[in-house]
């Protein structure tokens, strides 16, 4: 079966600081990777996908960035954090185009 | 721009009771899925409709699509505390019928279950 982790699970960061938050995915080959954010008491707002290995889609502009460095890693960055960027964000992966998504634990960064 | 509108947005009921949560949606689709988030939790999928007509039932819920009408619908039977959650529906933007990458999803149902 499959799985997704994400890792750290919260991080309290100061603004202007750099991030970086990890997703991997075990049990499954060339997924469709995908980055969402949840500010607090709303919906996801999707930020990046990726079909493969260095393949980058961004939906949203931001100071955020997303890479693929192997097939089940998926890696969101940022070189310097706004207090905008506190959310809870989800990693989710899903077998091809217009299938489910499933979605990991998540981690909650605070931004102060 | 395809939007996706849910309602109610909060939901207090008592148990044993029952109660529909929608969701409208704004273009043409016939791909929509439902979540469950509980707190500080991640999304668990729930269903997954693909196509008009379709409906899906597990235990005290059923989720329905009509895209003629741009609409899906959760149908609690019975609650039980242990629904108590937010409900998120999400709609897939086809391309050429083949899906995209990109779900929009739903400000979300949050429901409370009162015993």
């Amino acid at each position: 079966s499959q799985t997704i982790h994400q890792w750290p699970a919260t991080l309290v960061q100061p603004v202007g600081s750099p991030l970086s938050l990890e997703c991997t995915v075990e049990g499954t080959s060339n997924p469709n990777l995908y980055w969402y954010r949840q500010a607090a008491g709303r919906g996801l707002q999707l930020l990046f996908y990726s079909v493969g290995i260095g393949q980058i889609s961004s939906e949203v502009p931001q100071n955020l960035s997303a890479s693929r460095p192997q097939d089940r890693q998926f890696i969101l960055s940022s070189k310097k954090l706004l207090l905008s960027d506190s959310g809870f964000y989800l990693c989710a992966w899903s077998h091809g185009r217009g299938t489910t998504q499933y979605f990991g634990p998540g981690t909650r960064l605070t931004v102060l | 721009e395809l939007k996706v509108e849910q309602n109610p947005l909060f939901l207090s009921m008592q148990e044993g009771k029952n109660y529909t949560i929608y969701c409208n949606y704004s273009t043409t689709s016939d791909r929509l899925y439902w979540y469950r988030q509980d707190p500080g939790k991640s999304l668990e999928s729930l269903f997954v409709l693909l196509s008009n007509g379709a409906v899906k039932q597990e235990g005290r819920l059923m989720a329905s699509l009509d895209t003629k009408a741009r609409l899906s619908t959760l149908h609690i039977t019975a609650a039980v505390h242990d629904l108590s959650a937010t409900y998120f529906c999400a709609v897939d933007l086809l391309y050429s019928g083949a899906g995209s990458y990109q779900l929009t999803f739903g400000k979300g149902t949050k429901l409370s279950v009162i015993p």
